[in-house]
């Protein structure tokens, strides 16, 4: 199976923060990489797909990046509704995996 | 755009089988990756499995050969059925929709609980 380690997992940022969560896979997966938001209590929503793409609907300070093993997902000024918890998840080869999870929090 | 409702029983037995149905609405899935995925109270997510191409399927090898994803009794319906649970098996169950090529899931259902206990 293809790990995925995300990092940090958690961090405390304010309302106009640039915030970057990593995202490395255990081996290379090419663009295959998605990222999910996930507010408490709610299913996750896809932000992110094939590393870069913004999903319909997404507000674009959301961005993706890289290509490898090696994965970004940058929020360039925090908004109140960003306190979550995001995932990747690599979409290369089976099984399906995702990472343990950033938890942005309010500072 | 696609909605997507899963209905199941919130209690299993431990040893018993957990049985879901994911119920979708609003446009055709025939194209999709019909997907399940679990999230442990406080853990992360896992990914289950998904039946594609009306009835090639892919298992998560975690699950040991447990798990079933199939269609339902309509077409617009696909199951979920996990044998031999255990108090481990208690989560969150997602159904979503896988795209075809690189796999991203969206949408989802909203998650129903499911707590397996003796």
């Amino acid at each position: 199976d293809i790990q995925m380690t995300q990092s940090p997992s958690s961090l405390s940022a304010s309302v106009g923060d640039r915030v970057t969560i990593t995202c490395r896979a255990s081996e290379s997966i090419s663009t295959y990489l998605n990222w999910y938001q996930q507010k408490l209590g709610k299913a996750p929503n896809l932000l992110i797909h094939t590393a870069s793409s913004l999903q319909s609907g997404v507000p674009s300070r959301f961005s993706g990046s890289g290509s490898g093993t090696d994965f970004t997902l940058t929020i360039t000024s925090l908004q109140p509704e960003d306190f979550a918890t995001y995932y990747c998840q690599q979409s290369y080869s089976l099984p399906r995996t995702f990472g343990g999870g950033t938890e942005v929090e309010i500072k | 755009q696609e909605q997507l409702e899963e209905s199941g029983p919130g209690l299993v037995r431990t040893s018993e089988t957990l049985s879901l149905t994911c119920t979708v609405s609003g446009g055709s899935i025939s194209s999709y990756y019909w997907s399940w995925i679990r999230q442990a109270p406080g853990k992360g997510l896992e990914w289950i499995g998904y039946m594609y191409h009306r009835g090639s399927t892919s298992y998560n090898p975690s699950l040991k050969g447990r798990v079933t994803i199939f269609l339902g009794t309509s077409m617009n319906q696909f199951s979920l059925k996990l044998s031999s649970v255990t108090a481990a098996d208690t989560a969150v169950y997602y159904c979503a929709l896988g795209s075809s090529g690189n796999n991203w899931f969206d949408p989802w259902g909203q998650g129903t609980l499911v707590t397996v206990s003796s």
